[in-house]
Parts: structure tokens; C-alpha cells; sequence
């Protein structure tokens, strides 16, 4: 299937623990992104990456460690787990475009710390 | 304030009518809007997507721009119950970079 998607789809742990979670997207888009949903749906950009190269960080705790391998894949390392990290993650990707384009969501990645 | 900003609603409507969805956005050089739909515990879906000032028509989705005032709006005719979801409406700003700004949502109700 042609798609964006992210591994794990739940992740249940506990405060200090560290996380990752991966995404792929198969769409050859140059651009993919992590965004963070609230328990309130607010959906907030975390950081986008450009061919491999970071283009946007916004005011994310540094314990937030994304990676890029390749174009395709954008995974998101988590350090020091606290409760309020607590959220939805959701992966995203987008073709290249001068006025921007749609976002492709991968299904989120539901996170609970304890 | 906020860079965008929509109606957090609940709006609810009967089945049939027209739901009308509006948001307005900060940054004046800001490129291009998207309306995304929710469903809850899903991930967001690309609605409408319009650039210039004007009205851009899709099925019985209508995206309406107007630059001069920033604001963008999204009209839904003859409402379905599947309409049901969080609205998303989507700003891309050149500012900091090409950076897309989601406001809050606003929750739509549709009533069989």
C-alpha cells in the first residue's frame, strides 16, 4: 500500500524510560514532519526534515531526538519520559512545492506514560 | 494571539443543511490554506486545499479565501451524519521557514 506509516500504533511506558517510534513513507515525497496532538486535538509541528536535513525544530525539549536515515524514514527518539509527554504522535510527509503542499498523516502513534 | 484560529464549537447542524467552518490566520505572507477532516482516533485527511482569493468548489465542499481580511472558511452542503468530525483548518507561512500552523479545530455535529 502507498502510504505513510508509524511504528508502534500504542506505546505504553513508564516515566524515564526512553522511546522510539518509526515512520516510513512510500510516497517519495522530500519532506516529512512529527507533529504532537494534545489531549485538547491541538496539533502542533515538532520538527520537519528535508531530504534528510532537519529544516524546522520548533520549541521541543531536547529529550525529542528525531533521525533521519534516508528520505523515507523519520523516526523520533524519546529520552527521560515524563507524564506530559503523554499524547498523540502523528508522522507526516509532503511533496515538494513553492506555495507548500498537503500533508500525507501516517495513523498516529498513541502514547501514555505512567 | 493565536496564528490561527477557528471556532473550537461544538457545531452541530441538521442532516441536510449547510455547516459553515471559518478561521482566520496572523500572517499576512502566509501561501496556502487546507482544510484537513478528523475522525476521532484517526489521523487527518486532506479536505480542500485553495491558494488565490476566491471560492474553490469541490463536490459539496466550497474553501473560500480572502486575503485582504485573513480569513479562510470551508462550506459543507447538504450535511451527512459521516460529516461528523473535527474540522482542521491549515496555514503554510514562508516565516521560520515553510512551516504549516493547524488551528485548534472545530468540532462539527451533524444530526440524522
Amino acid at each position: 500500500d502507498t502510504a505513510v506509516s508509524q511504528t508502534p500504533k500504542y506505546l505504553v511506558t513508564q516515566m524515564g524510560n526512553d522511546k522510539s517510534i518509526k515512520c516510513e513513507q512510500n510516497l517519495g515525497h522530500d519532506t516529512m514532519y512529527w507533529y504532537k496532538q494534545d489531549s485538547k486535538k491541538f496539533l502542533k509541528i515538532m520538527f520537519s526534515y528535508n531530504n534528510k536535513e532537519l529544516i524546522i525544530n520548533e520549541t521541543v525539549p531536547n529529550r525529542f531526538s528525531p533521525k533521519s536515515p534516508d528520505k523515507a524514514h523519520l523516526n523520533l527518539h524519546i529520552n527521560s519520559l515524563e507524564l506530559g509527554d503523554s499524547a498523540v504522535y502523528f508522522c507526516a510527509s509532503s511533496p515538494p512545492g513553492l506555495a507548500g503542499s498537503q500533508q500525507y498523516f501516517g495513523p498516529g502513534t498513541r502514547l501514555t506514560v505512567t | 494571539q493565536k496564528e490561527v484560529e477557528q471556532n473550537s464549537g461544538p457545531l452541530s447542524v441538521p442532516e441536510g443543511a449547510i455547516a459553515s467552518l471559518n478561521c482566520t490566520y496572523s500572517d499576512r505572507g502566509s501561501q496556502s490554506f487546507f482544510w484537513y477532516r478528523q475522525y476521532s482516533g484517526k489521523s487527518p485527511e486532506l479536505i480542500m486545499s485553495i491558494y488565490s482569493n476566491g471560492d474553490k468548489e469541490d463536490g459539496r465542499f466550497t474553501a473560500q479565501l480572502n486575503k485582504a481580511s485573513q480569513y479562510v472558511s470551508l462550506l459543507i452542503r447538504d450535511s451527512q451524519p459521516s460529516d461528523s468530525a473535527t474540522y482542521l483548518c491549515a496555514v503554510t507561512t514562508l516565516s521560520g521557514g515553510f512551516k504549516t500552523i493547524f488551528g485548534a479545530g472545530t468540532r462539527l455535529f451533524v444530526k440524522a
